[in-house]
């Protein structure tokens, strides 16, 4: 396993700006997810994908934020018209699933926006 | 819903003792998974173990180990001779079924460990 590659490790942006995230999950796992993690809590969930389809989205993903996964490989996350409150550490994961299903996360993207 | 509770801010430890993180969690299913990562300055997520509801026996991996402790609700990460590399955040984590068959990591809080040489 090569691992779970985010792109990039750092953004800074001005308010207003649109931003993409990318994500290269391990080669066999056909599941990913996105987690947003703020400064001195966990990470928080935001959306799931079983192969190319989005299955699962979380409250906290506004209709600002977009993310796709073309055939089923590397994911993107896109934030349009950045906000200070999207400064955060976004954080994609893998897995193959399973009963005792263990994501693998990525170094993350670490956003800010000034 | 689900809740983890991880009530030490921060721990320091001398190098090569031992040292336990709490966690503590809270469900109403029966079946459920409880995990361990740790969490660098770089910022990468580093699983470290799993312990299943039903596993009889506590999960070992290496150096670390997980007290579970099903009817306390406690999950405790013990990690034996502490190297200075230990030094990061550590996170307790539940799994949390999604309605598509799929699973949210529910993530406490963290806790800061400092390794003393």
């Amino acid at each position: 396993d090569t691992g779970v590659s985010q792109n990039p490790r750092h953004k800074i942006t001005k308010r207003g700006q649109n931003v993409t995230f990318r994500c290269d999950p391990i080669s066999e796992h056909n599941r990913l997810y996105w987690y947003r993690q703020t400064l001195g809590q966990g990470p928080e969930f935001l959306t799931y994908f079983q192969n190319e389809a989005q299955l699962e989205k979380s409250r906290l993903l506004s209709d600002r934020f977009s993310a796709e996964r073309p055939k089923g490989s590397f994911s993107t996350l896109e934030i349009q018209r950045t906000e200070q409150g999207d400064s955060a550490m976004y954080l994609c994961a893998s897995s193959r699933g399973g009963a005792s299903e263990t994501q693998y996360f990525g170094p993350g993207t670490r956003l800010l926006v000034l | 819903a689900q809740k983890i509770t991880q009530t030490q801010p921060g721990m320091f430890v001398q190098e090569k003792e031992a040292v336990t993180l709490d966690c503590t969690y809270d469900t109403s299913d029966q079946s459920y998974g409880l995990f361990w990562y740790k969490q660098p300055s770089s910022g990468e997520m580093i699983f470290l173990i799993y312990q299943g509801s039903y596993d009889e026996q506590n999960a070992t991996e290496g150096r670390y180990s997980l007290n579970f402790q099903k009817a306390r609700k406690s999950a405790n990460l013990v990690i034996s001779a502490s190297q200075l590399g230990d030094s990061a955040m550590y996170f307790c984590a539940m799994r949390e079924p999604l309605q598509t068959g799929a699973n949210n990591l529910f993530f406490g809080t963290g806790t800061r460990l400092t390794v003393i040489p």
